[in-house]
């Protein structure tokens, strides 16, 4: 069955980096793009960044363009997020996760359960 | 960016009681590329319509999505205990995908 699961949250100061893993299972990994979405305590669901089937073409919401690099390994079936430059407002569950038909306009149906990333001093 | 706002914030039903649930786009969505997700309490979301009115994979019949352009809108028959959750609407149609604020459903 297709398995998506994030690892690499945790708290971090403003200003430093992490980086976070989606390890893919159950399906073709390197046939699918596969997106980052966040969620904000309380809040609502918010797209972070694109990446196609093939890791050539990337897309990032405004909100972290600039200080996030969305790539993958294809070889390793993993997804990444090397998010640099943290601010308090990237606190949030980070989900990766799998659109339907493997392009980019298509529902996702399949997610992870999350990685919680937490900026603060 | 096409905006999705979702209407109510907050929806106080029964069990047995029929829900509805409205996204209005600030621009049409192309191709009807709108999809419901539910999601419930620390839990990832799950797609539970696509197209505007496809029903996933394996969700009941007691979910149905409808509605085209600009309006559209998921209907839950009759309220299960486990249908109580947040509900988002997404389109993924134009660039960048966007997601409405959430519809809470609560029990009443």
């Amino acid at each position: 069955q297709v398995q998506l699961v994030e690892s690499g949250g945790g708290v971090v100061q403003p200003g430093r980096s992490l980086r976070l893993s989606c390890a893919a299972s159950g399906f073709i990994f390197s046939t699918y793009a596969l997106y980052w979405v966040r969620q904000a305590p309380g809040k609502g669901l918010e797209w972070v960044a694109l990446i196609s089937y093939d890791g050539n073409n990337k897309y990032y919401a405004d909100s972290v363009r600039g200080r996030f690099t969305i790539s993958r390994d294809n070889s390793k079936n993993t997804l990444y997020l090397q998010m640099n430059s943290l601010r308090d407002e990237d606190t949030a569950m980070y989900y990766c996760a799998r659109t339907q038909s493997g392009g980019y306009w298509s529902p996702f149906d399949y997610w992870g359960q999350g990685t919680v990333v937490t900026v603060s001093s | 960016e096409i905006v999705l706002t979702q209407s109510p914030g907050t929806l106080s039903l029964s069990p047995g009681e029929r829900a509805t649930l409205s996204c209005r786009a600030s621009q049409s969505v192309s191709s009807s590329s709108l999809a419901w997700y539910q999601q419930n309490p620390g839990q990832a979301p799950r797609v539970l319509v696509y197209g505007a009115s496809s029903r996933a994979t394996g969700i009941p019949d007691r979910f149905s999505g409808s509605g085209s352009g600009t309006e559209f809108t998921l209907t839950i028959s009759r309220l299960e205990p486990e249908d109580f959750a947040v509900y988002y609407c997404q389109q993924y149609g134009s660039s960048p995908i966007t997601f409405g604020q959430g519809t809470k459903l609560e029990i009443k």
